[in-house]
């Protein structure tokens, strides 16, 4: 069964800790992202990565790291320099050539990421 | 990435059509339509795209004007199940970066 799992489902955590968000695709996809949702709100993307081992910045990438050592996996870090982490994480992924033909992106189910 | 323009909220009568209206006036030639929908505390999920021509899957239609201005995403017999959030996208073919998201519009289908 493809797709694409985030986990967990919902995270806890205490002010000042960092948190890491797992991201796993089956897709055979070469690129991958990571979104934020706020309630009532629009995605913004935190980063993404095209290719193994490289990734750009996304509109909101301040306080977040990521790494992509692996095709399938792409986890994202939020750290304590993160101001407001309490969000719902949403990871995708997409096929990507590099060329003129644009593919779709397939969601994971999300992690909702509440810190206290 | 050209802006789009979408209602907060529609209704539909389940089992009738539901036509989901974007502007998307400053789009460009390169630029395609994409739509997807939210359903409560998932990940979005995939719809339909085009490009100039009219589009039509398992799940829905797409009308694009001749202009290429607007478009309409076409549900043609809703269910309860298709109560979500709607979101309709233009996006620069082959950038391979991200989806602009807005807040899109909130579909109540009613029984």
């Amino acid at each position: 069964d493809g797709g694409i799992t985030q986990s967990p489902k919902y995270l806890f955590r205490k002010e000042g800790q960092n948190v890491t968000l797992s991201c796993e695709q089956n897709l055979n996809h070469d690129a991958m992202y990571w979104y934020r949702q706020d309630p009532g709100q629009g995605l913004r993307l935190i980063y993404y990565s095209q290719i193994v081992n490289d990734f750009q910045k996304g509109d909101i990438a301040e306080g977040y790291s990521v790494s992509r050592e692996k095709k399938e996996s792409f986890p994202l870090t939020v750290t304590s320099a993160q101001k407001n982490p309490t969000a719902f994480y949403l990871c995708a992924s997409s096929k990507w050539t590099g060329g003129n033909k644009d593919y779709e992106q397939y969601f994971g189910p999300g992690t909702r990421l509440t810190v206290t | 990435d050209a802006k789009t323009t979408q209602p907060p909220s529609m209704d539909c009568a389940e089992g009738r059509a539901a036509n989901l209206p974007c502007n998307h006036s400053t789009i460009s030639g390169n630029e395609y339509v994409y739509w997807y929908r939210q359903i409560h505390s998932q990940g979005p999920q995939y719809i339909i795209h085009g490009l100039k021509n009219n589009e039509t899957n398992e799940m829905a239609s797409l009308i694009i004007t001749e202009d290429r201005k607007s478009s309409t995403l076409i549900l043609p017999h809703a269910t309860l199940r298709d109560t979500a959030v709607y979101y309709c996208i233009v996006r620069v073919v082959g950038t391979g970066n991200q989806f602009y998201f807005g807040t899109g519009t909130s579909l109540t289908v009613i029984p």
